[in-house]
């Protein structure tokens, strides 16, 4: 079955460092999207892209970067990791016709 | 600027009655929303979604009404059940208008179906 997974399911680094969080999916979707959920803040859009080579800034983009190389995969790059970034992290898919995205089981990062 | 609402962040509901959830918005351009279900250390999955060209959509115990004119819709669950116990995200899109299917959440609602 196709579906989304996500990679490390939890993280602990320290401030400074550089994380990256892995995103896979097999549905060879075109549309890729990384959110982060914060209390109070529901799903706040990170970074996507509707195609490989192609990456967009969403709404909270400051400190971390993504880069698209082929279909199935969309990395999260955090440069020097924050407090602030502490957070979960989820990633979705979706087709370019469809508007439902589907997520993956999110990472829980806590940066020390 | 939070673009979509949701201004109860909990509901109790006992088992079997009606379940209102509310989200309004405040950008005329969102053509398209939907309504997701998440449940703790997992990802949000898709409930039901309509289209600004509908006013009500109806998927099982699940319906989803839409008031264009005050820019609110609710999630109507009937009956509820213990297992809708979850939060519940309210999103929107300005797909294919523009956005490309980029979708804007709400701060979610904490739904608790009783006993």
């Amino acid at each position: 079955d196709a579906e989304i997974t996500q990679s490390p399911r939890h993280k602990i680094t320290e401030t400074g460092r550089q994380v990256t969080l892995a995103c896979h999916q097999t549905w060879n979707h075109n549309n890729m999207f990384w959110y982060r959920q914060d209390l109070g803040h529901g799903l706040r859009l990170i970074h996507y892209s509707y195609g490989v080579q192609d990456t967009n800034k969403g709404e909270v983009s400051d400190g971390y970067s993504v880069s698209r190389s082929n279909t199935e995969d969309l990395p999260l790059t955090l440069e020097s990791a924050a407090s602030s970034q502490t957070s979960v992290y989820f990633c979705a898919s979706s087709t370019r016709k469809g508007g439902e995205q589907y997520f993956g089981p999110g990472t829980r990062l806590t940066v020390t | 600027d939070q673009q979509v609402k949701q201004n109860s962040p909990s509901l109790s509901v006992q088992e079997g009655r009606i379940s209102i959830l509310n989200c309004d918005y405040t950008n005329s351009m969102f053509d398209y929303f939907l309504w997701y279900k998440k449940y703790p250390a997992e990802g949000p999955t898709f409930l039901i979604s309509i289209s600004s060209i509908k006013d009500k959509n109806e998927d099982g115990r699940f319906t989803v009404f839409l008031n264009k004119s005050a820019k609110h819709l609710s999630l109507h669950i009937v009956p509820s059940q213990p297992g809708d116990s979850a939060v519940y995200f309210c999103a929107a899109s300005g797909w294919p208008a523009g956005g490309g299917n980029k979708l804007t959440f709400g701060t979610g609602t904490q739904l608790k179906v009783e006993l």
